[in-house]
């Protein structure tokens, strides 16, 4: 069975534009986390999503937003990206909401923003 | 009621050396901890939790125990080998428990 994938794995951008980062979930998983992970850091947590439902989000500014598709892949957006956005974006899924279960990551989506 | 901290930040030991890592946590209603595993350049992977109900648990060369008294759960691995050098993240829900939060890592080196 596939893991969980998402794409694109490498992108630059320059200040201002927008991203959108898209990560497809391990079968049957109906739960889709989003972290970014900052070089030397470790994860910080984003959004989760479960059936399509937005179940918690981090502390992150609204130019950060989400959402999740019937067949429960997911998009991550920025918004008017700012230096600080360079990162790695995870994603994870699960097959439960909340955060009592594995997480099972994708490799990641690295931002570069020039 | 979020924070999760994790000590040491860098670890180095001999190949055969055991390793202890430790995390510290606010939330008294935390109830799941989990450590993972990333090794450079990729994906963090689950290698052991461990949920309140019990206060020790191990896998082959890893355990983790758990005190909920002082609120602080650690990560052994006994005989390393090479192959565990990478970094280690503790984590523990947040208060709402609809997240996990992640410490800040340790980079680990078995030396050969």
């Amino acid at each position: 069975d596939a893991g969980v994938t998402q794409s694109p794995t490498h992108l630059i951008k320059t200040r201002g534009q927008h991203v959108t980062l898209r990560c497809s979930p391990i079968s049957g998983h109906k739960s889709v986390s989003w972290y970014q992970q900052v070089l030397g850091q470790g994860p910080q947590f984003i959004f989760q999503y479960y059936e399509k439902e937005e179940r918690g989000r981090g502390n992150f500014p609204d130019r950060f937003s989400a959402r999740q598709f019937p067949n429960y892949s997911s998009e991550l957006n920025v918004n008017a990206l700012l230096l600080g956005d360079s990162a790695l974006y995870l994603c994870a899924s699960s097959p439960i909401t909340g955060s009592t279960g594995e997480l099972f990551f994708g490799e990641g989506s690295r931002l570069t923003v020039l | 009621g979020e924070n999760v901290e994790q000590h040491p930040s860098t670890l180095s030991v001999q190949e055969g050396d055991s390793a202890v890592i430790k995390c510290t946590y606010s939330d008294s209603a935390s109830n799941y901890f989990p450590w993972y595993k990333q090794e450079l350049g990729k994906r963090p992977q689950l290698i052991i939790d461990i949920r309140s109900n019990v206060g020790e648990k191990k896998d082959q060369r890893i355990a983790v125990t758990l005190n909920k008294t002082a609120k602080h759960f650690s990560l052994h691995i006994t005989e390393t080998q090479p192959e565990d050098s990478a970094v280690y993240f503790c984590a523990g829900p947040n208060n709402a428990g609809n997240m996990l939060t992640f410490g800040g890592g340790t980079r680990l080196m078995v030396k050969p």
